[in-house]
């Protein structure tokens, strides 16, 4: 399965909007792209998610390199509710998620 | 209110014996999941089932077993030969086994500590 690369880490101002990064060089032509965030002690919360044009929901917006290489999570104005661990990932031919570290996202009042 | 459900939310055990996690969906999903998180680590795939009576190893399924005897319902044992049993445990399920854009939906984790 292709891997992910993110940043460890990000800061952000509250009502800010912030860009949370991702590469996926090697991700093959059926790999969706998924974003998930993760509060402490709680499961994963499913985000958004893309093939190749870019997506919007009530959440955030999804960039999408034409290439398909990379993207961009955007969330419009930042809160400090998003304060989370943010994973970028590849839905392939298995089904299954196969999570990396994720950038920890930090909002500042 | 649809969602899964996993209990119980902290479990203690002793080192040696067996413990068995709760995961039940409500959600009329064809796939469930678990998978294990360390502290400052991303999560790791255990088991699979995408259908009932079948699933399939993760990527650390050693010291693990699973059954899947009803759509709803899909109980981790954490048996005494993992050896390093203490850690988050998360469910998930989704509506389409092997579709691609299918999101996830996880429970909150049952917090296993085994001394």
């Amino acid at each position: 399965d292709a891997k992910t690369t993110q940043p460890n880490s990000m800061e952000s101002n509250e009502e800010e909007p912030v860009h949370l990064p991702c590469n996926h060089s090697t991700i093959s032509g059926t790999d969706y792209i998924h974003w998930y965030r993760q509060l402490p002690s709680q499961g994963p919360e499913y985000v958004i998610h893309g093939l190749t044009s870019n997506v919007n929901n009530r959440m955030a917006s999804l960039a999408i390199a034409e290439d398909r290489k990379s993207s961009t999570l955007i969330l419009h104005r930042a809160t400090l509710r998003d304060a989370a661990v943010y994973y970028c990932i590849l839905r392939g031919s298995q089904g299954n998620l196969i999570f990396g570290k994720g950038t920890k996202l930090s909002v500042k009042p | 209110d649809g969602g899964i459900t996993q209990s119980p939310k902290y479990l203690f055990r002793k080192e040696g014996q067996n413990v068995t996690l709760s995961c039940e969906q409500n959600l009329n999903h064809d796939a469930m999941y678990w998978y294990r998180q360390d502290p400052g680590q991303g999560l790791r795939l255990i088991y699979y089932s995408q259908i009932v009576n079948d699933f399939q190893k993760g990527d650390i399924a050693e010291g693990y077993s699973v059954s899947r005897e009803k759509k709803e319902s899909f109980p981790l044992t954490v048996t005494s030969a993992q050896k390093n049993p203490t850690a988050f445990y998360l469910c998930a399920s989704s509506i389409i086994p092997t579709g691609y854009n299918s999101p996830l939906h996880f429970g909150n984790g049952t917090r296993l500590t085994v001394t």
